[in-house]
């Protein structure tokens, strides 16, 4: 199982908004709800921000979106604060009855 | 709250094994799946399988079965992850986390949350 495809690097300003994509296969991404996104600051555990692509855990700020087409999911954030700068992981369910996660991308808040 | 404690850092030699725990608290324990993640150093996320806390079935990854043992101790609410014929490349922090659950259904969902703190399993001769 291929690891989904995701930007190494993205960077906004305060206040913007930017979009990270996470790119599966029909196998994946492309056939079921279940693309979940996690965000990982330095030297510490992942915490789960979007679940069944559009869902927002209770404590999760508003400005985090989740949203899918075709063998594409993409997570927003809106209204960008430095506390946002973070790695961020997507992960899917896949047809082997597995989990697959993204390589990752790298959030830098200029 | 709920959380899950696992066990501290490991240093081992190639081809030797660990094992790594991970204590649930603050939920039913036999209500949700338990998840074992790694990540190298400066990598990814990578999923290695599941366990059923309630039955003990376990589904792995390809990449890791016949080398990877999920067990776990209801009367504890503990979870473990054996990793045997340890390589270089093993070296990683191995998270324990939390499935999700559609309440509704009680269907078990392909999402994490909380995790652990991690473990940092080190393979070096």
């Amino acid at each position: 199982q291929s690891a989904l495809t995701q930007p190494p690097s993205v960077s906004g300003s305060p206040g913007q908004s930017v979009s990270i994509s996470c790119t599966g296969t029909s196998s994946d991404v492309g056939r079921y709800n279940r693309v979940s996104w996690y965000q990982q600051p330095p030297g510490t555990a992942p915490k789960l921000m979007i679940y069944d692509v559009t869902n927002r855990p209770s404590g999760v700020p508003i400005r985090f979106s989740g949203s899918k087409s075709g063998n594409t999911a993409s997570l927003t954030i809106s209204g960008l604060q430095a506390e946002d700068e973070a790695d961020y992981y997507c992960s899917s369910y896949t047809a082997s009855d597995t989990v697959v996660f993204g390589g990752g991308t790298s959030l830098t808040v200029l | 709250q709920v959380q899950l404690v696992q066990s501290g850092a490991e240093v081992k030699k190639p081809g030797a094994s660990v094992k790594v725990s991970c204590k649930a608290s603050g939920y039913t324990f036999t209500g949700h799946y338990l998840h074992w993640v790694r990540q190298a150093p400066g990598q990814g996320l990578e999923w290695m399988g599941y366990i059923q806390p309630n039955s003990g079935g376990t589904n792995f990854a390809q990449k890791f079965q016949g080398r990877v043992t999920m067990t776990r101790d209801t009367s504890t609410s503990t979870v473990y992850m054996e990793l045997s014929r340890l390589r270089s490349d093993d070296t990683a922090v191995y998270y324990c986390a939390r499935g999700g659950l559609v309440v509704v259904t009680n269907i078990q969902a392909p999402w994490f949350d909380p995790w652990g703190q991690g473990a940092l399993v080190t393979v070096s001769s």
